[in-house]
């Protein structure tokens, strides 16, 4: 069972825009939300995360919204740049309980020079 | 100290073959963790450490795999009679406990391939 969802297996965006990527999740419990992001032949990179008790968390160009009566977060990333091209991981946590994270399957992100 | 190693990068193995993994972890970070990633999947959680102790497995982690962190410093990850199926990256991580705003420290994986 998929406890995190990313619908969108792939995004192109030129570069300048705003990239959008979304997470869906079912599991009520979670309360902190990371996302990562992933360079070929590397590890899952820490890029941003939010607590339950937050609605957004910004970080420089990157700022991820937390819904969570919709169960939806997204991360935003203004402006997009080449080097931002990668695959982005939602992953969600319940904390206390081992810090294990559920992932999503990932949405490759491509910017456009 | 510059971040999770593991060891191998790749391992091709032949099938019914055993593998060992090795990930030395950032020093500091009592916790270790051991993921599965498969093509077109996020990864998936198959057990943790905290220190010396394995605190969690995987329904995941079949009787043919084993895990160890003798020490509490570097683990290894042994996955016994390879099948097919065990094809996968295995990404470990490392953390300090209850710092979840911080997400994990990945290293750059393993990939094996069983053929």
């Amino acid at each position: 069972d998929q406890q995190v969802k990313q619908n969108s297996p792939s995004l192109s965006v030129q570069e300048g825009r705003i990239s959008i990527l979304n997470c869906d999740y079912t599991n009520s419990m979670f309360d902190y939300f990371l996302w990562y992001k992933k360079y070929p032949a590397e590890g899952p990179t820490f890029l941003i995360s939010i607590s339950s008790i937050k609605d957004k968390n910004e970080d420089g160009r990157f700022t991820v919204f937390l819904n969570k009566s919709a169960k939806h977060l997204s991360l935003h990333i203004v402006p997009s740049q080449p080097g931002d091209s990668a695959v982005y991981f939602c992953a969600a946590s319940v904390s206390n309980t081992g810090n294990q994270f559920y992932f999503g399957t990932g949405t490759s992100l491509t910017v456009i020079p | 100290d510059t971040g999770v190693s593991q060891d191998p990068r790749h391992k091709i193995t032949k099938r019914g073959q055993n593998v060992t993994f090795r990930c030395d972890p950032i020093s500091e970070h009592n916790r270790l963790y051991w993921y599965r990633q498969t093509l077109g999947q996020g990864p998936e959680f198959l057990t943790y450490f905290q220190n010396e102790a394995q605190l969690e497995k995987s329904r995941l982690l079949s009787d043919r795999f084993s895990a160890e962190r003798p020490k509490g410093s570097f683990s290894t990850l042994e996955i016994q009679r390879t099948e097919q199926g065990d094809s996968a990256m295995y990404l470990c991580a490392s953390s300090f406990p209850l710092q979840e705003q911080y997400g994990y420290t990945f290293g750059s994986g393993t990939r094996l391939t069983v053929v």
